[in-house]
């Protein structure tokens, strides 16, 4: 059964500062893995997805990294804003019909 | 282009109702999957739907049904509610059923609370 673990739960930083979400799975057999925005309350925001072929994937501030063979995948998040506070959720894909198994998020807060 | 929609945005019921919960797939696609996501945990399948019938299904028992109609749009049906089945409630939609070579993200909506007193 895949179990997808993320670390840390809650994480705190100041405006600026680049930081670094991890996401660890246990059955390497995926076929993707994505990483979610949630706004408290409400539904997620794909930001990026990285096919199990890649080794990452980069939108903007954001850098997604993968490594399939040691199940782990990181989130980069550079010169943090305030606007960035929200829970991340990775989640990987590991059969067809496209079936998501989510970690548990981690709770950012960016602060000025 | 309306993305995914849901409705309704807030439900309350008590414990031996039942509740039926709908969604709109982004225009184009044609599956659609349900999640439950208990307060500050991540969601968990439910179910998804493909050319109106249940393809693959989670770890939830039979109380939970859902349909498909014609024009891809959704119902989640809950039966005996719990004080646990209490939660956001999200639906996913895509185009196609996800093949190995998939690249096609999911589109989420923005959710039911459902409250269980």
């Amino acid at each position: 059964k895949q179990e997808v673990t993320q670390i840390p739960a809650a994480l705190s930083v100041p405006e600026g500062e680049n930081l670094v979400l991890n996401c660890s799975f246990t059955d390497s057999a995926i076929y993707n893995l994505q990483w979610f925005r949630q706004d408290p309350g409400k539904g997620l925001t794909s930001l990026l997805l990285i096919q199990s072929s890649q080794r990452e994937q980069t939108s903007g501030r954001l850098n997604a990294s993968l490594d399939k063979s040691s199940g782990r995948s990181t989130l980069y998040i550079a010169a943090s804003q305030p606007g960035d506070s929200a829970t991340y959720l990775c989640a990987v894909n590991t059969g067809t019909a496209s079936k998501l198994t989510f970690g548990t998020g981690t709770r950012l807060q960016v602060t000025l | 282009d309306a993305g995914v929609t849901q409705s309704p945005t807030h439900l309350i019921k008590t414990r031996g109702q039942q509740v039926t919960l709908r969604c709109s797939p982004k225009s184009g696609h044609d599956t659609v999957s349900w999640y439950q996501q208990a307060l500050g945990q991540g969601p968990q399948f439910i179910f998804q739907y493909y050319e109106e019938e249940e393809r693959q299904r989670g770890n939830f028992p039979d109380r939970f049904s859902g349909h498909q109609f014609p024009n891809y749009s959704s119902e989640l049906n809950v039966n005996a509610l719990l004080l646990g089945d209490s939660a956001l409630y999200l639906c996913a939609s895509r185009f196609g059923l996800a093949g190995v070579l998939s690249t096609d993200t999911q589109y989420f909506g923005p959710g039911t609370r459902l409250t269980v007193l």
